[in-house]
């Protein structure tokens, strides 16, 4: 299946600081990635819906200033936690899709932010 | 009420027997049910999906939707120590949104 790269797999900063993920397709072209936050023994809750070239469409209740997403290219899209706090620490995974049912989503491995 | 409930609760059973999930939903728009498996911090790996009613089977892993009373299910037979992991069921209207459920933690005792 196709693959999906997400950098950095953990990573741990101070509280203020911004931390940025990225999420690559590695062997094909996107045209759309979401981001999702999963807390322990909990569903994958959609952060955002990201489009190449355009805004992300954000869901109700996740603050857009803190949580930047980027779109440069059909194969890349990151996301930035800008001053990062310690209830910011979670599970994030982006997913990346080919088609436009649902069933074409490939994930990353995930990163874990844990802000100190 | 959620758009899609499954039982997070965790479920042991010893190696070689059925394990039994189950997801139901109450959006009657969805058409495309998908189940994943995530191992320990890492992200979902797409399982099986299936497009409106019916089953579907892939080796040992058989995955049901009744439409009519909004439920889903998948079944993994033999099952084995490698198949210890969380079961996500998700499910989209077909516009590449997902759904997911909470999880199921299956763990396969040797």
């Amino acid at each position: 299946g196709a693959v999906v790269s997400q950098h950095p797999s953990w990573v741990i900063c101070k509280s203020g600081t911004s931390v940025k993920i990225e999420c690559r397709s590695l062997d094909f072209q996107a045209t759309t990635m979401f981001w999702y936050r999963q807390f322990p023994k909990q569903s994958l809750m959609l952060m955002a819906t990201s489009n190449e070239g355009s805004k992300a469409t954000y869901e109700q209740g996740v603050e857009k200033d803190k949580f930047l997403i980027n779109h440069a290219s059909l194969t890349l899209s990151t996301l930035t936690v800008t001053s990062a706090h310690p209830e910011d620490s979670s599970f994030y995974i982006c997913s990346a899709e080919t088609g436009v049912s649902g069933t074409e989503a490939f994930f990353g491995q995930g990163t874990r932010l844990t802000v100190v | 009420q959620k758009e899609v409930e499954q039982d997070p609760g965790p479920l042991s059973v010893p190696e070689g027997a059925i394990v039994s999930l189950n997801c139901t939903y109450s959006n009657s728009a969805f058409q495309y049910f998908m189940w994943y498996r995530q191992y320990s911090r890492k992200g979902p790996e797409l399982l099986m999906y299936t497009y409106s009613s019916g089953n579907k089977e892939d080796g040992r892993f058989t995955a049901q939707v009744d439409k009519s009373s909004k439920y889903i299910s998948l079944f993994i037979r033999d099952s084995q120590p490698s198949d210890s992991a969380t079961y996500l069921c998700a499910m989209s209207h077909g516009n590449n949104r997902l759904a997911f459920g909470k999880g199921n933690q299956v763990v396969v005792i040797p």
